[in-house]
């Protein structure tokens, strides 16, 4: 069965350290979405993108956030400059344009110190 | 702003026994999600609701939409051990891009 993959499983970082989430979406999906859950939490939504572009993201996702699509397949977050109450579990989600289900991704844990 | 409020928060419940989750949102969505989340692990999709009057059932758990009441509610039937876990209710916002908006969750621990 197609599934969303994420790597790594998990990235320790330096406060003040950029860093890349990867996700790899469900091969025909066309939404893609990021969400964090902050250890013990619930989860947040941080941004969504279709057709190459951003289409709504949250108050969490401020400059500091980007994403991008750099070769088709791959899905990636960056965090440009890594702050500890950035520490949190973030998932890759996709669906189909004609579905809402979402699908999820094993998530990275990120862990700033 | 949309809100999702689930209660309780947390159920400590011996195995046999039914209990219900229950999920309030603040806005006319007609879609509203179950999933499940064993500790440190990802986010298990359970039900898709997505109309006024769904009801779903898988095993021993059962959802349910009322749209107009703005409640979902996941019903445990004779627990069993294996269904320790936290669940969340999410729902779509009706203007956005169907990015879901979750509650804070219920742990769910049963007792053998």
């Amino acid at each position: 069965e197609p599934e969303v993959t994420q790597t790594p499983s998990h990235q320790v970082t330096q406060m003040g350290q950029e860093v890349i989430l990867r996700c790899v979406p469900i091969s025909n999906h066309l939404y893609f979405y990021w969400y964090r859950q902050i250890l013990g939490q619930k989860v947040e939504f941080l941004v969504s993108f279709y057709n190459n572009e951003i289409s709504e993201k949250s108050e969490i996702f401020d400059d500091q956030f980007s994403v991008e699509r750099p070769d088709g397949s791959n899905f990636t977050l960056k965090i440009r400059s890594t702050k500890l109450e950035d520490s949190a579990m973030y998932f890759c989600a996709t669906r189909l344009a004609e579905v809402y289900e979402q699908y999820f991704g094993p998530g990275t844990r990120l862990t700033v110190t | 702003e949309l809100k999702v409020e689930q209660n309780p928060l947390f159920l400590s419940m011996q195995e046999g026994k039914n209990y219900t989750i229950y999920c309030n949102y603040s806005t006319t969505s007609d879609r509203l999600y179950w999933y499940r989340q064993d500790p440190g692990k990802s986010l298990e999709s359970l039900f898709v609701l997505l109309s006024n009057g769904a009801v779903k059932q898988e095993g021993r758990l059962m959802a349910s939409l009322d749209t107009k009441a703005r409640l979902s509610t996941l019903h445990i039937t004779a627990a069993v051990h294996d269904l320790s876990a936290t669940y969340f209710c999410a729902v779509d916002g009706m203007d956005s891009n169907y990015q879901l908006i979750w509650g804070a969750g219920t742990k769910l621990i049963i007792k053998p």
